[in-house]
């Protein structure tokens, strides 16, 4: 069956440092990936959207690369601020299927 | 910038009543989706609408179960009889295109008591 793989435990950093949170699958070909943010108590907010198609994508300080080899994708922070501390939530999308299957995410806390 | 709203943001609700969820999508938006999240969860997809009728539905979305649109801007999801384990968040999502990000509200938590 598929199986998307966030890291559960929650990823700690200094302020200033780039943040790298993995996101792994099996089972699946997605022709898509999304990387959301989620807040306690909020709906997941729309970041980055990377196609199969693509190896790698930026808008500010967010990049997010997807090897479909590797059938991984990498969402980087870079100069992490503490108001990045959120749940990070990375979501596959098909073709065939229109809905998206979600990873269990990954808890982000930054330190001042 | 443009956003899905939901209501209530809190409903609660004796079991075996109905609720009706309400999501007003981003309006110039096609394909509108609910999805659930039960405390601590992941995100699960329970039903998505395109072109007036469901598209595609999961094992969750059951007998239940019903979506709506029911003019131009609603969107809307019924629970019949409503069950503890139906206790959780509700999001409602929209995009313009079949390939294009989803947007979500900000979710109605229902408390089954």
């Amino acid at each position: 069956s598929q199986k998307i793989e966030q890291n559960s435990e929650a990823l700690n950093i200094q302020e200033g440092k780039t943040a790298t949170l993995t996101c792994n699958y099996t089972n699946y070909s997605p022709a898509y990936l999304q990387w959301y943010r989620q807040d306690p108590g909020r709906g997941p907010v729309f970041l980055l959207l990377i196609r199969e198609n693509e190896k790698e994508k930026r808008k500010e300080r967010l990049k997010v690369t997807f090897d479909t080899t590797l059938k991984q994708s990498l969402f980087h922070i870079t100069a992490s601020q503490p108001a990045d501390s959120a749940t990070y939530l990375c979501a596959l999308g098909d073709t065939g299927r229109r809905a998206l299957t979600f990873g269990s995410g990954t808890r982000l806390q930054v330190q001042p | 910038e443009p956003e899905v709203t939901q209501t209530p943001s809190h409903q609660v609700t004796q079991m075996g009543q109905e609720v009706i969820l309400r999501c007003v999508p981003i309006s110039n938006h096609l394909y509108f989706y609910w999805y659930r999240q039960i405390l601590g969860q992941k995100v699960e997809f329970l039903v998505s609408f395109y072109n007036n009728e469901i598209s595609e539905k999961s094992e969750i979305f059951d007998d239940q179960f019903s979506v709506e649109r029911p003019d131009g801007s609603n969107f809307t999801l019924k629970i019949r009889s409503t069950k503890l384990e139906d206790s959780a968040m509700y999001f409602c999502a929209s995009r313009d295109s079949a390939q294009g990000p989803q947007h979500f509200g900000d979710g109605t938590r229902l408390s089954i008591l």
